[in-house]
């Protein structure tokens, strides 16, 4: 079974500061990963994704994030953050085969402070 | 662009009703979702359907069941809704596995 583990379910950065919102993941086989971003009392849009092409993945308004295997981790960062990144981050793996179930991490809050 | 409808954002229902909400997307997407967001436990699915007709249990299966007759509805059904029920229920599409997942707004659903 395939499981998401988001570290930290409160994170504060001063603007301008780097933004590290952490994911481990488990899964038997390989694994698709996404970021969604949620902003309140809205639904989650997709930040990025990782479908096995290149391990550094870029997506919207700054944000990146790194696939390692070995640590089987796709922590998410952000070299600056602005006032406006403050929202709820959740990390998602779908399975790649089967009835390619989606399991999400329980989301990790981010706070950013002037 | 994708669209995800919930067909209300907020809901109040009362024990012991049947409740349905009810989700359709416009892009012919072959995997519906629908999860329930509570704090601290982030979106747990409680059903996904990979085609018209066909359904999977999710997690939280339990006092809920769901219905897809056509490719772009997914109903979720509540058959006897209860206090324990209330929460953030947020309906999802997507196309294949390696695709995201597009979210509709959400459906604040309180059972009193």
């Amino acid at each position: 079974a395939q499981s998401v583990t988001q570290l930290g379910s409160h994170v504060s950065v001063s603007e301008g500061a780097l933004v590290l919102l952490r994911c481990n993941y488990s899964s038997s086989v390989p694994p698709y990963l996404f970021w969604y971003v949620q902003y309140p009392n809205q639904g989650l849009q997709l930040l990025l994704k990782y479908t096995s092409a290149a391990t550094l993945v870029k997506g919207i308004n700054g944000f990146e994030a790194e696939f390692k295997k070995s640590e089987t981790s796709f922590h998410l960062t952000k070299p600056s953050a602005h006032m406006s990144d403050a929202a709820e981050y959740f990390c998602a793996v779908s399975e790649s085969g089967g009835y390619q179930k989606v399991t999400f991490g329980t989301g990790t809050k981010l706070q950013v402070i002037p | 662009d994708v669209k995800v409808t919930q067909s209300s954002r907020y809901l109040v229902k009362r024990t012991g009703e049947k409740v349905f909400l009810e989700c359709v997307q416009d892009m012919d997407h072959e995997n519906m979702f629908w999860y329930r967001q509570d704090p601290g436990l982030g979106l747990r699915l409680i059903y996904f359907s990979y085609d018209v007709k066909m359904k999977e249990k999710g997690d939280i299966p339990e006092g809920y069941s769901v219905s897809r007759e056509k490719k772009e509805r997914f109903s979720l059904i509540l058959e006897s809704a209860s206090t324990n029920q209330t929460s953030m229920y947020l309906c999802a599409s997507r196309d294949r596995s390696n695709q995201p997942q597009h979210f509709g707004d959400g459906t604040r659903l309180s059972i009193l």
